[in-house]
């Protein structure tokens, strides 16, 4: 079964610092992951997504993210933090089957500071 | 935004009382999704459909109930309230992108349940 562990509950960053946000998946077979961002009180915004083209995967706002089979990880990361980069990212996983259900992890909650 | 509406955008209701919840989509998808977000959680999937009659199980379906009688709706129901379906609830297409199925989402609803 396919799982994701996003590992930090919260970030927080200052204005122009990189931002780091830690996920691993579980899955038995190729997956196909996403990142999403969520700001406060709005829906879900898809950010990037790997389907195996290409490990390093570059989003929207200039974040990006890189696959890395052996380490099942799917950090997300961006070279400069902005003020309207605060908001919740959902790593995902995708099951890969007829339906394309999703999992997802719990969410890092990232603040931004001047 | 994929041409999802769901409605209403915020309900309050009481604890035993039935609650129905539309999704709207104009792009003729045939998957649709209901999930429900949870602090700490993330979003988890209620239920989905493959196509008009066709639904299944998601992983938290206890309590809720889905139809979809035409391909643009797609109905989540609470037929007895209780406060633990106090959440906000998203609803997603999937849309085939290359060889790759991406979800994308609604601008939710907010349920509190007394």
């Amino acid at each position: 079964a396919q799982s994701v562990t996003q590992l930090d509950s919260h970030v927080s960053v200052s204005e122009g610092t990189p931002v780091l946000l830690r996920c691993n998946y579980s899955s038995s077979y190729s997956p196909s992951l996403f990142w999403y961002v969520q700001h406060p009180n709005k829906g879900l915004q898809l950010l990037l997504k790997y389907t195996s083209a290409a490990t390093l995967v570059k989003g929207i706002n200039g974040f990006e993210a890189e696959f890395k089979k052996s380490e099942t990880s799917f950090h997300l990361t961006k070279p400069s933090a902005h003020m309207s980069d605060a908001a919740e990212y959902f790593c995902v996983v995708s099951d890969r089957g007829g339906y394309n259900k999703l999992i997802f992890g719990a969410g890092t909650r990232l603040a931004v500071h001047p | 935004d994929a041409g999802i509406t769901q409605s209403p955008r915020h309900k309050v209701t009481e604890t035993g009382t039935p609650v129905t919840l539309r999704c709207h989509q104009t792009e003729n998808h045939r998957y649709m999704y209901w999930y429900r977000q949870d602090p700490g959680h993330g979003l988890r999937l209620i239920h989905y459909s493959y196509g008009v009659k066709d639904t299944d199980k998601g992983e938290v379906s206890d309590g809720y109930s889905v139809s979809r009688s035409k391909t643009e709706d797609f109905l989540l129901t609470l037929e007895s309230a209780t406060s633990s379906q106090t959440s906000v609830y998203f609803c997603a297409i999937s849309a085939r992108q290359g060889d790759t199925d991406t979800q994308y989402f609604g601008p939710g609803t907010r349920l509190t349940v007394l």
